[in-house]
């Protein structure tokens, strides 16, 4: 059974801060992994996709990166802003149930960035 | 090209009672999957539709079921609502075709029940 891990459940950081998120995954059989940010009570924002065959991918001050041999992905995120405050959540595409692919959720990690 | 869009945005119910929430997906996507969102937690994987079939199911209950139409949107029915159904449900559209696309999220919609 996969499942998806996130470390820290929570990070405060400074206004500048470089700062990496953790994903952890037991199960390398995936699709693709996809990063999302959330913001309180509200729906899902996707950040970036990495298929299984990527590395990395990048957009602006993001960069995920995704070592499917290990089951780890990080979320790198450049000089953090007030505005970055959300919850990050990581998801790995598995082809579970007979469906099309299924996305198995991490709990998120909750990032508050302060001026 | 519009997004995918849930209604209603919040719902209060009560135990016993059934509910529908809706869905569109967005353009180009023939593939809707439903999460649920408890407080704190990651979504979970309730089902997914595809040609307006289901074509795949989360560890989920009967009472939960949906359908999908012609236009791709969808419905997600839940009945005899329990307290632990209280969450944000949350509907997600991709294309097909491949495993490789990634999902669309909506905004949720934020169901409590009393």
């Amino acid at each position: 059974k996969q499942e998806v891990t996130q470390i820290p459940a929570a990070l405060s950081v400074p206004e500048g801060e470089n700062l990496v998120l953790n994903c952890s995954f037991t199960d390398s059989a995936i699709y693709n992994l996809q990063w999302f940010r959330q913001d309180p009570g509200k729906g899902l924002t996707s950040l970036l996709l990495i298929q299984s065959s990527q590395r990395e991918q990048t957009s602006g001050r993001l960069n995920a990166s995704l070592d499917k041999s290990s089951g780890r992905s990080t979320l790198y995120i450049a000089a953090s802003q007030p505005g970055d405050s959300a919850t990050y959540l990581c998801a790995v595409k598995k082809n579970y149930g007979g469906s099309q692919g299924n996305l198995i959720f991490g709990k998120g990690t909750k990032l508050s960035v302060k001026p | 090209e519009t997004g995918v869009t849930q209604s209603p945005t919040h719902l209060i119910k009560t135990r016993g009672q059934q509910v529908t929430l809706r869905c569109s997906s967005q353009s180009g996507h023939n593939t809707v999957s439903w999460y649920q969102q408890a407080l704190g937690q990651g979504p979970q994987f309730i089902f997914q539709y595809y040609r307006e079939e289901e074509n795949g199911r989360g560890n989920f209950p009967p009472r939960f079921s949906g359908l999908q139409f012609p236009n791709y949107s969808s419905e997600l029915n839940v009945n005899a609502l329990e307290l632990d159904d209280s969450a944000l449900y949350l509907c997600a559209s991709s294309p097909t075709g491949t495993f490789n696309y990634g999902y669309t999220f909506g905004s949720g919609t934020r169901l409590t029940v009393v």
